[in-house]
């Protein structure tokens, strides 16, 4: 069965390093979502993006966030200069098309820990 | 804004025990609900939804149903197995844009023999 993958499964970074986290989608997928949990907090939604655009974005995804799909198959998430609060479990999700209930189907996480 | 509480956990039972996971949730219009499960090393899987008041989702044995008026998606199971044993997520959705999800903090289950 097709699945959302990433990697790395965990990464450890110092404050103010650049860091991208790489997810490759399910292949017949056109929507990408990215998704963060802080430890014991809730699993908040980041950005959504759709034809090599942002559709939306939240509170949380500043000027130090960006995504990308370089080539057709991956899609990452750069954080510019991580802080400490950085630290959290994000998720890669994508969807055929959520506009007609298509559900979201997630990667099993990448791990970020900010030193 | 829209949010979804749910009961912390860890919720520890035994095997054939009766499961409830309770999920309330804040929103305006009607939202969609969600159920997603995740067992260790994987990613978010979803388990179930209903789109609608009054509905009921259902699969591998675990039903919820949509209760407009408690604004509640109380996850169930008759009997429960080892196997059951992982984080339990609920989450809403608008139906408009591309549909972010709103979750909960997650319930842990942990089911002995």
């Amino acid at each position: 069965e097709p699945e959302v993958t990433q990697t790395p499964s965990h990464q450890v970074t110092q404050m103010g390093q650049e860091v991208i986290l790489r997810c490759v989608p399910i292949s017949n997928h056109l929507y990408f979502y990215w998704y963060r949990q802080i430890l014991g907090q809730k699993v908040e939604f980041l950005v959504s993006f759709y034809n090599n655009e942002i559709s939306e974005k939240s509170e949380i995804f500043d000027d130090q966030f960006s995504v990308e799909r370089p080539d057709g198959s991956n899609f990452t998430l750069k954080i510019r200069s991580t802080k400490l609060e950085d630290s959290a479990m994000y998720f890669c999700a994508s969807s055929v098309d959520p506009r007609s209930s298509y559900e979201q189907y997630f990667g099993p996480g990448t791990r970020l820990t900010v030193t | 804004g829209d949010s979804v509480t749910q009961m912390e956990g860890p919720v520890t039972l035994s095997e054939e025990a009766f499961l409830t996971i309770n999920c309330t949730y804040t929103a305006t219009g009607y939202p969609s609900l969600f159920w997603y499960v995740q067992y260790p090393g994987e990613g978010l899987q979803l388990l179930l939804k209903a789109t609608k008041a009054d509905d009921k989702g259902s699969n591998k044995g675990f039903e919820a149903t949509y209760r407009k008026e408690t604004t509640s998606f109380h996850l169930e199971k008759g009997s429960v197995q080892v196997s059951d044993s992982a984080v339990y997520f609920c989450a809403l959705s608008q139906n408009t844009g591309f549909q972010k999800l709103v979750f909960g903090t997650g319930t842990r289950l942990l089911v002995s023999p």
